[in-house]
């Protein structure tokens, strides 16, 4: 099965950074990988697909990106509404498998 | 606008069987493949199966497979998950979603305990 390793596992940060976060995948997957934003009581919404793609509704201070087998979520300034946990998705093979996620807090 | 809705819940015991639903609206249902995708409390996502828009081909992980059947009814636009034998460890809540993962139900929660 393909693993996603999600780093880091929690972080926290300002409002007005910059945040990165990770998704190492442990096989090729090319761009089929996507980003989720979840908040308890929510169901999880799709922030990014096949890599780089921003999906419906999703503000312009997120974005995806690719470095090989490395994927990552940027968000350009933080707000406060950003606060969630954040998973990673690949679809390129069954079984799918998620990420761990990695916690993004405000400090 | 797309709305996943499901549906089935509930506390069951180990060993027993439950069938979730999941009505479609919104969308041409046929036209996609379904999956659901479950979280148990204070867990991450994970995967639980996906249906071809026939139904004719089925995927599961081997923590659920040869236990819960994924199905469809084109005509009624409505996705199911029977699950059979539910251990503990089956608790979550159980998401509907159209795959691949563009949109997503409320979820609905399932508890498996005696």
């Amino acid at each position: 099965d393909i693993q996603l390793t999600q780093s880091p596992s929690s972080m926290s940060a300002s409002l007005g950074d910059r945040v990165s976060l990770t998704c190492q995948s442990s096989q090729g997957i090319g761009n089929y990988l996507s980003w989720y934003q979840h908040k308890p009581g929510k169901p999880p919404k799709p922030m990014i697909y096949y890599a780089t793609n921003l999906a419906d509704g999703v503000p312009s201070r997120f974005s995806g990106s690719r470095s090989g087998s490395d994927y990552s979520l940027t968000i350009s300034s933080l707000e406060s509404e950003d606060t969630a946990i954040y998973y990673c998705l690949q679809y390129d093979e069954y079984p799918y498998t998620f990420g761990a996620g990695t916690k993004l807090e405000l400090k | 606008e797309v709305q996943l809705v499901e549906s089935g819940g509930g506390l069951v015991q180990p060993g027993r069987s439950l069938k979730l639903s999941c009505a479609a609206s919104g969308f041409t249902f046929s036209n996609y493949y379904m999956a659901w995708v479950r979280q148990a409390p204070k867990k991450g996502l994970e995967w639980v199966a996906t249906i071809s828009t026939s139904g004719s081909r089925t995927y599961y992980p081997d923590s659920v497979k040869g236990r819960f059947t994924i199905s469809r009814d084109n005509a009624k636009s409505t996705l199911y998950l029977q699950m059979n034998s539910l251990r503990s460890e089956d608790t979550a809540t159980y998401y509907c979603t159209r795959d691949p993962f563009d949109y997503w139900g409320q979820g609905v929660m399932v508890t498996v305990s005696s």
